[in-house]
């Protein structure tokens, strides 16, 4: 059974700190990871990976795939009350099917 | 563009009831979800469609079905709710992959559904 899991499931960080967040996953006949940020809503797309040691960066975060290892970290530097969310990683296979994980809660006090 | 909308926003519903959650988009994407999402749980795949006509089973079907009847709509029915399906309902679409192709989803805003 495929499966995604997150790690920490919850952290809170001051402003200014970094974060990395954990994500691993068994996923069979993998295509794609995907980093998504959730707020009050909807999830929104951050990231899409699908070749290893090839970093994906947008302004203060950045994401990198290790498929021999099966996981993936995303980093926040420089954090901002506005980072505070739930990130969600999922594993996307061949079969059109995406496996998300439990998402890691982040909490960025001023 | 709208993106993807969902509708209705909120609902109550007593054991027994049915209903139905419709989901609309507006980018001709072929392929279409339908999540729930619950307290520390992520994000759980009910059904997917790939295409107008087509539907498959996700992670969780049970006590649910869809209807892909057109193109930008997909339909989530609930027979007899029950109070387990009390949660968050997210819809996403997408384009189809392929080398230029993107697995990015799009969500709509989601319905938050109480069965009592």
């Amino acid at each position: 059974e495929d499966k995604v899991v997150q790690s920490p499931l919850s952290l809170v960080v001051h402003e200014g700190d970094t974060v990395t967040l954990n994500c691993s996953y068994e996923v069979t006949n993998f295509r794609s990871l995907l980093w998504y940020k959730q707020e009050k809503k909807a999830p929104t797309f951050l990231f899409m990976l699908t070749s290893s040691g090839i970093e994906k960066k947008s302004g203060r975060l950045s994401s990198i795939l290790d498929k021999k290892e099966l996981f993936s970290i995303l980093n926040i530097t420089a954090t901002q009350t506005g980072d505070s969310a739930i990130y969600l990683c999922a594993g996307h296979n061949y079969g059109q099917n995406f496996v998300f994980g439990p998402g890691t809660r982040l909490s960025v006090l001023p | 563009n709208a993106g993807v909308t969902q509708t209705p926003k909120f609902r109550v519903l007593k054991t027994g009831q049915s209903m139905t959650l419709l989901c609309a988009q507006d980018m001709n994407h072929e392929y279409m979800y339908w999540y729930r999402q619950d307290p520390g749980m992520g994000l759980r795949l009910i059904h997917y469609s790939v295409g107008e006509g087509t539907t498959a089973k996700g992670e969780v079907p049970d006590g649910y079905n869809v209807s892909r009847l057109k193109k930008q709509n997909f339909l989530l029915g609930l027979e007899s709710a029950a109070p387990s399906q009390t949660s968050v309902y997210f819809c996403a679409s997408r384009t189809s992959g392929g080398a230029s192709g993107t697995d990015t989803q799009y969500f709509g805003p989601g319905t938050r559904l109480t069965v009592l």
